[in-house]
């Protein structure tokens, strides 16, 4: 099983400061890598999948990179909306797994 | 529009069975494969299981392996977990999930039904 990791458990961001949340593999996933947003009380939304492309509707201050084991959701400049959970998981091998999610809080 | 519409949900006891069904509406069901992805209160997302367009592929999370059974009715649009032996961590939010093929991120998630899985 590949089990997925996410770092910080929380972050704590001023609207309009640059958010960066990290993902680890603990073995390779190659580029299956999804990264999705969930509200209180709301279905997930996927933002990127391939590990950096958007997904249909997703705003451009959404980003992802990496490869491998180490990836990267970066949200350019935090808008209120932006304040949720995040969550990675791979699809590159069975069982799919989640990882554990970071919490995007106001500063 | 693009929908996913979960329904079945309830409290069961311990040991029991019960079925969740998914209903999909604005796009052509039988291209796309489906999940089911859980969420127990306060904690984070746990995969399932997931069904090939065609039915022909299917693959569970060990957790409910050999208690649940994933199906799908392309004539009616439909997703089916049929739950058996249930435990009480089975207790959660269960969210069916489209995705392109088996192996890819899910673009179109439904609303939740919630599962109480207690004596």
């Amino acid at each position: 099983e590949r089990v997925m990791t996410q770092s910080p458990a929380t972050l704590y961001v001023s609207p309009g400061e640059r958010a960066t949340l990290s993902c680890r593999a603990s073995q390779t996933v190659s580029s299956d890598l999804a990264w999705y947003q969930q509200k209180p009380g709301q279905a997930p939304r996927l933002l990127i999948y391939g590990a950096s492309t958007r997904a249909t509707g997703i705003p451009a201050r959404f980003s992802g990179s990496g490869s491998g084991t180490e990836f990267t959701l970066t949200i350019s400049s935090l808008q209120s909306e932006d304040f949720a959970v995040y969550y990675c998981h791979q699809y590159y091998y069975w069982p799919l797994t989640f990882g554990p999610g970071t919490k995007v809080d106001i500063k | 529009q693009v929908q996913l519409v979960e329904s079945g949900g309830g409290v069961v006891q311990p040991g029991r069975s019960l079925r969740l069904s998914c209903a999909a509406s604005g796009f052509t069901f039988n291209s796309y494969a489906v999940h089911w992805v859980r969420q127990a209160p306060g904690k984070g997302l746990e995969w399932v299981a997931v069904i090939s367009y065609n039915t022909i592929d299917k693959k569970y999370a060990d957790s409910v392996k050999g208690r649940f059974t994933i199906s799908r009715d392309n004539s009616k649009n439909t997703l089916y977990l049929q739950m058996n032996s249930l435990k009480t961590d089975d207790t959660a939010v269960y969210y069916c999930a489209r995705a392109p093929v088996m192996s890819d991120g899910m673009d179109v998630w439904g609303q939740g039904t919630t599962v109480t899985v207690s004596s």
